[in-house]
């Protein structure tokens, strides 16, 4: 079945410095990739995503490209802030009968100010 | 826009008892999906809703656990009788269309289930 594995937290950062998240998939469709961030306190939302192969999604300074040769869609930043600490999910979707949406078990990012 | 909704936030129940979820999608979602989230992991499918239709259910513990959606706007998710391992976090989300491969999910907060 289809499965996402992401690096075990927490991530404790300074802030102004590099984020990376790693995240690789295996999936019996062609899948699209999606990155979700929790904040305390309130629901998963979307983050950003990637469709296809080479894609790079992109949102609020976070971006991530579809790696099809190394089934990865690794979460970068280039400097964190404080107000980013929170928990990433990657994610897949497949197209097929029966869809079933595949979580990671999330990553907890601190940020220190 | 509200987003989905979900009551209540937190249950502390008695094993064995029942239990009830509400979830309200965003209006003029038709997909919506119910979830479990276990401590430390990410969240897992129990159930997803064309309208009001059950469309995947393949995961959902159907001795104890139930849900409806039956005017495909709100739903509600049962578990009856109550087992401490069902403690978790249970997750609504929607979506506006029906379920392909890039349809993003938008999430309610979870209702954070205690089973004693």
């Amino acid at each position: 079945g289809d499965s996402v594995t992401q690096m075990e937290g927490p991530v404790t950062l300074s802030e102004e410095a590099f984020l990376t998240i790693n995240c690789t998939y295996t999936a019996t469709g062609y899948p699209s990739l999606f990155w979700y961030v929790q904040y305390p306190g309130e629901g998963l939302q979307l983050l950003l995503k990637a469709t296809k192969a080479d894609d790079k999604g992109s949102n609020k300074g976070f971006e991530a490209t579809y790696r099809k040769e190394t089934t990865s869609f690794h979460l970068e930043k280039g400097s964190v802030q404080v107000s980013d600490s929170a928990v990433y999910f990657c994610a897949l979707g497949t197209s097929g009968g029966s869809y079933i949406p595949t979580f990671g078990r999330g990553t907890s990012l601190i940020v220190h100010p | 826009e509200a987003g989905v909704v979900q009551s209540p936030r937190y249950k502390i129940i008695e094993k064995k008892q029942p239990v009830a979820f509400w979830c309200n999608p965003i209006s003029g979602h038709n997909t919506l999906y119910w979830y479990r989230q276990n401590l430390g992991q990410g969240p897992e499918l129990l159930i997803r809703y064309e309208n009001e239709e059950a469309v995947d259910d393949s995961q959902l513990p159907k001795d104890r656990f139930s849900a409806e959606r039956l005017k495909g706007v709100d739903s509600t998710l049962k578990i009856q009788p109550a087992e401490l391992g069902d403690s978790a976090v249970y997750l609504c989300a929607s979506s506006p269309r029906p379920q392909g491969r890039q349809e993003t999910q938008y999430f309610g907060p979870g209702t954070r289930l205690l089973v004693l």
